[in-house]
């Protein structure tokens, strides 16, 4: 499973958009790149996932190069309640199931 | 939107008793997994379960850990003999695995809690 580094922590203001840069510099051809969302007391919540260049949802946009050594979780428009952890999972492939393994995530502080 | 249901949301044991974690994961889901986060770290890797049997565990997933779909609905987590540093929640997740289709779907948690 690859291994990935993000920043330990992040500050913004409300009204601002969030970008959070992972790294995962040993990324198989066949691994999926997702990110996960946790606050306090409860299960990490799937965002969103992609394979390469940009993929966009209703809640976060995610950029890949095309080397798809790093990915950008972009959130546009930051609201306190974005206040969380931010976790980038590697892995999986088109037909694997089993361990996820979680790094230490971001976490993101949004100040009114 | 479809959930996956984790029973009970706190629990309290004492030292050395056995406790079931029970989880109801959703309907057309293949794949199924346990993971726990101690307070204040990351969240951990238990065990995976797919077409009835473990796939995968983590070095955490000892012989005191077992897991069970008794009834094709209910996926369970067993702990025989409980230790202080089994207090965490756990976390019950779910995966229909298709093309394009990662995500887990996670539980609530249970808090679990030895005294």
């Amino acid at each position: 499973l690859a291994k990935t580094t993000q920043p330990i922590s992040m500050d913004s203001y409300e009204g601002q958009e969030v970008n959070i840069t992972c790294s995962h510099n040993n990324i198989a051809t066949n691994d999926y790149i997702t990110w996960y969302q946790q606050f306090p007391s409860q299960g990490p919540r799937f965002i969103i996932q992609g394979y390469k260049t940009k993929v966009t949802n209703e809640v976060a946009s995610l950029f890949i190069p095309a080397d798809r050594k790093s990915s950008t979780l972009s959130l546009p428009r930051v609201s306190l309640s974005d206040t969380a952890v931010y976790y980038c999972l590697v892995g999986g492939g088109r037909t694997g199931g089993f361990k996820t393994i979680f790094g230490a995530g971001t976490r993101l502080f949004v100040k009114a | 939107e479809p959930e996956v249901t984790q029973t009970p949301s706190h629990q309290v044991t004492q030292m050395g008793q056995e406790v079931i974690l029970r989880c109801v994961p959703i309907s057309n889901h293949l794949y199924f997994y346990w993971y726990r986060q101690i307070l204040g770290q990351k969240v951990e890797f238990l065990v995976s379960f797919y077409n009835n049997e473990i796939s995968e565990k983590s070095e955490i997933f000892d012989d005191q850990f077992s897991v069970e779909r008794p009834d094709g609905s209910n996926f369970t987590l067993k702990i025989r003999s409980t230790k202080l540093e089994d207090s965490a929640m756990y976390f019950c997740a779910s995966k229909f695995l298709g093309l394009n289709n990662y995500g887990y779907t996670f539980g609530s948690g249970t808090r679990l809690t030895v005294v």
